[in-house]
């Protein structure tokens, strides 16, 4: 089945920084979406983004369908940017999505 | 709009009891997930429901069961619950089975078995 991995696995940042999280993947998808995983558990849909660039606020990410790769970028981080931040995506039959490992990513004051 | 709803949001149980995870949406949506979530690991797919009255094995259905009960709900039962099936469980759901639409999830279960 399809792969996904995301790098790097642990990010450490001071508030203000900027970042780039990647997610690969290892076969044509149609469904590519970008997760923030709270402190308290609640999964955040980020973007919806399986080809393309999108812009929220500090956050954008693009997708490379035909390179097999996501970006996510944080800009201007602050602490309540922590949390977990999973790619994941819809290539098999079952229209499950297939998560990567995901990137901890803790911004400190 | 509430989108996913599940419930209960925690539980403690003994090995051996049984219990229904629910989970309605209200979204008007005709596929739904129940996936779970175990320390340091992105989320693995138990059972799915393209349409209602249809129902699918994941990744990892050993040990459960589940009811698509209308368009909107979808419960998943532990018929004789395991320390193994600790975890965070999460309903989701898309407009249909492989659409160009995201999933949306609810907020999860903390299950506990002892």
């Amino acid at each position: 089945g399809i792969q996904v991995e995301q790098s790097p696995p642990d990010l450490i940042l001071q508030e203000g920084a900027n970042s780039t999280l990647r997610c690969n993947f290892s076969d044509s998808v149609n469904n590519l979406q970008w997760f923030h995983q709270n402190p308290w558990g609640q999964l955040i849909n980020l973007f919806y983004i399986p080809s393309g660039t999108k812009q929220n606020g500090r956050l954008s990410a693009t997708t490379v369908a035909t390179e097999r790769y996501s970006l996510l970028y944080i800009s201007s981080s602050q602490t309540t940017d922590s949390g977990v931040y999973f790619c994941a995506v819809v290539g098999g039959s079952q229209g499950n999505l297939i998560f990567g490992k995901g990137t901890k990513l803790s911004v400190k004051p | 709009n509430a989108g996913v709803t599940q419930t209960p949001k925690f539980q403690v149980l003994k090995t051996g009891q049984s219990m229904t995870l629910q989970c309605a949406q209200d979204m008007n949506h005709n596929s739904m997930y129940w996936y779970r979530q175990d320390p340091g690991m992105g989320l693995r797919l138990i059972y799915y429901s393209a349409s209602e009255g249809t129902t699918d094995k994941g990744e990892v259905p050993n040990g459960y069961n589940v009811s698509r009960l209308n368009k909107r709900e979808f419960s998943l039962r532990l018929e004789s619950a395991a320390p193994s099936q600790t975890s965070v469980y999460f309903c989701a759901s898309s407009e249909a089975l492989l659409s160009n639409q995201p999933q949306h999830f609810g907020d999860g279960t903390r299950l506990s078995i002892l």
